[in-house]
C-alpha cells in the first residue's frame, strides 16, 4: 500500500512565524505535490516537484516556497504566515508512468494562523 | 488550460435512493478525467477514473461514471446510496501532456436514513 504522511494533522501558528510543513512518501514516487483545500474552491495546487530539486509553480504559489532535497520528502514552508493561509494543505505523490495516472494523498494538516 | 465545473456543492439523499454529482469540464485538447472522494477527516482516494476505451467506468463499491465528449461530462452515479457513502467528492481533469490535476470545488453528498 502507498503511504504519504504528514507531519502534523493539526498546526496552530502566529502571524509572521516561518512555518514548516512536512510531506513523506513510500512508494519511491518521482512527482509530489502540494494543495491547499478551502471550502467552496475544492484543491489549489500550490507546488509540484518532478524529482529531487526540481520545482515548479502551481495555479497559488505567492506566499509559500517548498523544498525536496531527498526523492521522498517533499516540503512546503510559509515564510511568513499571514490568517488567509488558514486552510487544510493536502500533499500527493505519483509516479511517472502515465499509465495509472492516480495520484495518493495523505491525510491532511489543518493550519490554524492566528 | 483547463477547468472543471461542480455545479452542485451539496446533494443531500436518502439511504437507497439513487444518485448523480455531475461534473462538466473544458479543454482544447484532449483529457483524462477522474472521481475522487474524501470521507470526513481523511485524505483524497481515487474513486475512479477514465483514460481510454470503453466511456462508461466503474468503481468497486458501485459508482459508475460516464465520459460524454460531446456534452464534456464526467457525471457520477449511483443506483443505490448506504450511509457510507457520505463525503465529498471531487471532479478532476489532467490534459494527456502533463501529471497535473485540476480539481472542481468538490460536491458533498450527505446519506440520510
Amino acid at each position: 500500500d502507498v503511504k504519504v504522511t504528514q507531519s502534523s494533522r493539526y498546526l496552530v501558528k502566529r502571524t509572521g512565524e516561518k512555518v514548516f510543513l512536512e510531506c513523506v512518501q513510500d512508494m519511491d514516487h518521482e512527482n509530489m505535490f502540494w494543495y491547499r483545500q478551502d471550502p467552496g474552491l475544492g484543491l489549489r495546487l500550490i507546488y509540484f516537484s518532478y524529482d529531487v530539486k526540481m520545482k515548479e509553480k502551481g495555479d497559488i504559489p505567492e506566499g509559500y516556497s517548498v523544498s525536496r532535497e531527498k526523492k521522498e520528502r517533499f516540503s512546503l514552508i510559509l515564510e511568513s504566515a499571514s490568517t488567509n493561509q488558514t486552510s487544510m494543505y493536502l500533499c500527493a505523490s505519483s509516479p511517472p508512468d502515465r499509465i495509472n495516472y492516480e495520484q495518493y494523498f495523505g491525510p491532511g494538516t489543518r493550519l490554524t494562523v492566528t | 488550460a483547463q477547468s472543471v465545473t461542480q455545479l452542485d456543492s451539496q446533494v443531500p439523499v436518502f439511504e437507497e435512493a439513487p444518485v448523480e454529482l455531475r461534473c462538466n469540464y473544458s479543454s482544447s485538447v484532449s483529457v483524462y478525467l477522474f472521481w475522487y472522494v474524501q470521507y470526513p477527516n481523511q485524505g483524497l482516494q481515487l474513486l475512479l477514473k477514465y483514460l481510454s476505451g470503453s466511456t462508461l467506468v466503474e468503481s468497486i463499491n458501485g459508482f459508475e461514471a460516464e465520459f460524454n465528449k460531446s456534452q464534456t461530462s464526467f457525471h457520477l452515479r449511483k443506483p443505490s446510496v448506504h450511509i457510507s457513502d457520505t463525503a465529498e467528492y471531487f471532479c478532476a481533469v489532467s490534459a494527456h501532456n502533463t501529471d497535473k490535476l485540476i480539481f472542481g470545488t468538490g460536491t458533498r453528498l450527505q446519506v440520510f436514513p
